[in-house]
């Protein structure tokens, strides 16, 4: 069965530092993947997803995500983080085809001024 | 604007009764998930709904946890004899289909005496 593992439970990062948080899947059948955020006291939202075609994948707010078919990993980085990015942070898989979205267990964000 | 609803928000018992929570779907989004996610963890897969196929259950922990879905509506999770350890929030999503994204409603958080 599919698993999620995110090894970093939490992340302290000084302001405008780069961050990467890792994420990698059990599993190398074909997958869609997915970074999902949860700000505080706010519900989850979606952050970037891969489905096909170039494997480096842009959010609208500064991070990318990279898939690599090799090492089953889909991490996510952004250059320069700012305090409003401190947030939980999930990613998700769901096999080819038709299959059921799996969660990791989140990587906490904090970003310190 | 119509995002996904649940109910109630808040929802205390005592250990051995039954509960149902129940969660209303974006209207025309074919696929609905429930997940749990204990106090500091991740979200843990329950059960997924897909159009009219056969729900996939292999998340369920217990047979005291059923779901039923009617056609692409509304969702009701029923926890029997409910046990202290099934506290956490409840949370469900729906979306137009397979690998498209979750849009997810603000939880249940259930709290077992």
């Amino acid at each position: 069965a599919q698993s999620v593992t995110q090894l970093d439970s939490q992340v302290p990062v000084f302001e405008e530092a780069p961050v990467e948080l890792r994420c990698n899947y059990s599993s190398s059948v074909s997958v869609y993947l997915f970074w999902y955020v949860q700000y505080p006291n706010q519900g989850l939202q979606l952050l970037l997803k891969y489905l096909s075609g170039s494997t480096l994948v842009e959010s609208i707010n500064g991070f990318e995500a990279e898939f690599n078919k090799s090492q089953t990993s889909f991490h996510l980085r952004k250059p320069s983080v700012h305090i409003s990015d401190t947030a939980e942070y999930f990613c998700a898989v769901s096999n080819l085809p038709y299959d059921k979205v799996i969660f990791g267990p989140g990587t906490s964000l904090s970003v310190i001024p | 604007g119509a995002g996904v609803s649940q109910s109630p928000s808040n929802k205390v018992t005592e250990k051995g009764k039954d509960v149902e929570l129940r969660c209303d779907p974006i209207s025309g989004h074919t696929a609905l998930y429930w997940y749990r996610q204990r106090l500091g963890q991740g979200l843990e897969f329950l059960i997924y709904f897909q159009g009219n196929s056969a729900p996939d259950k292999s998340g369920l922990p217990s047979d005291r946890f059923s779901a039923e879905r009617t056609g692409e509506s509304v969702s009701t999770l029923t926890i029997q004899r409910t046990q202290q350890e099934d506290s956490a929030v409840y949370l469900c999503a729906s979306n137009l289909g397979w690998g498209n994204e979750q849009f997810f409603g603000p939880g249940t958080r259930l709290t077992v005496l």
